[in-house]
């Protein structure tokens, strides 16, 4: 079945630092998701890919964020520096051709202080 | 262009009270449409989903039918438990496309025995 991982599931940094969020999709799809969850916005689509090329980078909200997806099981989301505005879960999903609806991972929080 | 509203919350109702979770829809053409749930600590599951108008989609005793003529997607379910506490989700996928899901802000819903 269709799954997800995503690592760390708990991050904790200082202002500044760089920082990296890795998913892992473990069975095929065709799209791949980078969504963003916080309290105050609630779930904000970053970036999504399709077959590994980005589709539509337009809700990373700076050029601190950028995004990669050097093959079909693995992608990154990257923030240098960050900021504690960027504290929140980051969610990374995956569809796939003959299903409706996405897969999501765990998610990753962030907490940057 | 293509957005969903759903009723703000939080929703707190007692076990085996009657949940409804208002959900109305913009989009484009013909649109599918889906309920996730999120349970604390973890990412969006899907919850029920339907593909076309007057569609019923039900799961765990959860159901919502796709109204084309309000363009809604009500979740309803006829006795809560505590365990159905959660965050959840209205969302809608264009057409038939696999791209972008378009999601509510979120209805937190708290269950008391």
């Amino acid at each position: 079945d269709a799954g997800v991982i995503q690592s760390p599931r708990h991050e904790v940094t200082e202002m500044g630092q760089e920082v990296t969020l890795r998913c892992k999709p473990i069975s095929g799809h065709d799209y791949l998701f980078w969504y963003r969850q916080t309290m105050m916005r609630g779930l904000e689509l970053l970036i999504y890919f399709n077959n590994n090329v980005p589709i539509d980078d337009s809700g990373m909200p700076e050029d601190r964020f950028s995004a990669k997806m050097p093959n079909a099981s693995f992608s990154t989301l990257k923030i240098q520096p960050s900021e504690p505005r960027d504290s929140a879960v980051y969610f990374c999903a995956i569809s796939q051709r003959d299903r409706h609806g996405y897969t999501f991972g765990s998610g990753t929080r962030l907490t940057v202080v | 262009g293509n957005s969903v509203t759903q009723m703000e919350g939080p929703v707190t109702l007692s076990e085996e009270a009657f949940l409804t979770i208002n959900c109305t829809y913009t989009a484009t053409g013909y649109p599918s449409l889906f309920w996730y749930v999120q349970y604390p600590g973890e990412g969006l599951q899907l919850l029920l989903k339907a593909t076309k108008a007057d569609d019923k989609g039900s799961n765990k005793g959860f159901e919502a039918t796709y109204r084309k003529e309000t363009t809604s997607f009500h979740l309803e379910k006829g006795s809560v438990q505590v365990s159905d506490s959660a965050v959840y989700f209205c969302a809608l996928i264009r057409g038939s496309t696999l791209g972008r899901l378009y999601f509510g802000r979120g209805t937190q819903l708290t269950v008391w025995p």
